[in-house]
C-alpha cells in the first residue's frame, strides 16, 4: 500500500539551480496536488491538476511549473531556485468529493 | 487568501488534560475535513463532517460542525503524548482543499 510516493525526500540547491520534484500515486485517482508548506503558513496549493492532461494554478504557482505525465504522476519543477522556495512540498491525490491522500513530503533547502 | 482561522496556533499542556481548538469562516462549509500531520509525515485524514450540527467522535477526539456550517471544533479529552501534532481544518471547494493554518500541539508526558 505505497499511496502516493514523493521523491526525493531532502534536497539542499544553491540559487539558480532547477530541480524536479516527482510524485506518483497508485490509487487510480484522477486529481493529483502540489502543496507546500511554511511554518505557520498552513498548507498552500501551488498547482493542481483536476485530470490526466490537465494543469492549473493554485494560490502560489509562481517560479514553479508541472507535469501531469499521465494519471499516476505529477512532478514540479524548479527552474531557477530562491530561497524564498526553500520549504517542506506536499504531493496530495484525490477523487472527486473525497479527502486527499498525502505523501510525506519533500524538504528542499535553497542556499 | 486565508478563508479557514484555526485557533490557537499553538497548544502546549500536560498529559491528561482536555483541549478544544477551533476552526472558523465568514464562509458557509460544503463539508469540513480534519487532518492530524506528524513531524516527518504528511497529513492523515482524521474525519470529515457533512451536516449542521453534526458530532463525531473518534475514540477520545470529538469533532463538532457548527449549526450554521460555518465553524468546527475539535475537543480531546486526557490528552496523551501521542496526540501531539499539528491539527488542520480543511473545507473543499473543489477541485481543491482549502487549508486553516493549522495548530501546533504538544501534549507533555
Amino acid at each position: 500500500n505505497a499511496g502516493v510516493t514523493q521523491t526525493p525526500k531532502f534536497q539542499v540547491l544553491k540559487t539558480g539551480q532547477s530541480m524536479t520534484l516527482q510524485c506518483a500515486q497508485d490509487m487510480n485517482h484522477n486529481s493529483m496536488y502540489w502543496y507546500r508548506q511554511d511554518p505557520g503558513m498552513g498548507l498552500r496549493l501551488i498547482y493542481y491538476s483536476a485530470s490526466e492532461g490537465t494543469t492549473d494554478k493554485g494560490e502560489v504557482p509562481n517560479g514553479y511549473n508541472v507535469s501531469r505525465l499521465n494519471k499516476r504522476e505529477f512532478s514540479l519543477r524548479l527552474e531557477s531556485a530562491a530561497p524564498s522556495q526553500t520549504s517542506v512540498y506536499f504531493c496530495a491525490s484525490s477523487e472527486r468529493g473525497q479527502p486527499q491522500h498525502f505523501g510525506d513530503g519533500t524538504r528542499l533547502s535553497i542556499l | 487568501t486565508q478563508l479557514l482561522e484555526q485557533s490557537p496556533q499553538f497548544l502546549s499542556i500536560q498529559e491528561g488534560e482536555n483541549l478544544t481548538v477551533y476552526c472558523n469562516s465568514s464562509s458557509v462549509f460544503s463539508s469540513l475535513q480534519w487532518y492530524r500531520q506528524e513531524p516527518g509525515e504528511g497529513p492523515v485524514l482524521l474525519v470529515t463532517v457533512v451536516t449542521g450540527g453534526e458530532v463525531k467522535k473518534l475514540k477520545r477526539l470529538t469533532f463538532q460542525f457548527g449549526d450554521a456550517r460555518k465553524d468546527s471544533s475539535l475537543h480531546i479529552t486526557a490528552a496523551q503524548p501521542g496526540d501531539t501534532g499539528l491539527y488542520l481544518c480543511a473545507s473543499p471547494r473543489y477541485p481543491k482543499l482549502v487549508f486553516g493554518q493549522g495548530t501546533r500541539l504538544t501534549i507533555n508526558p
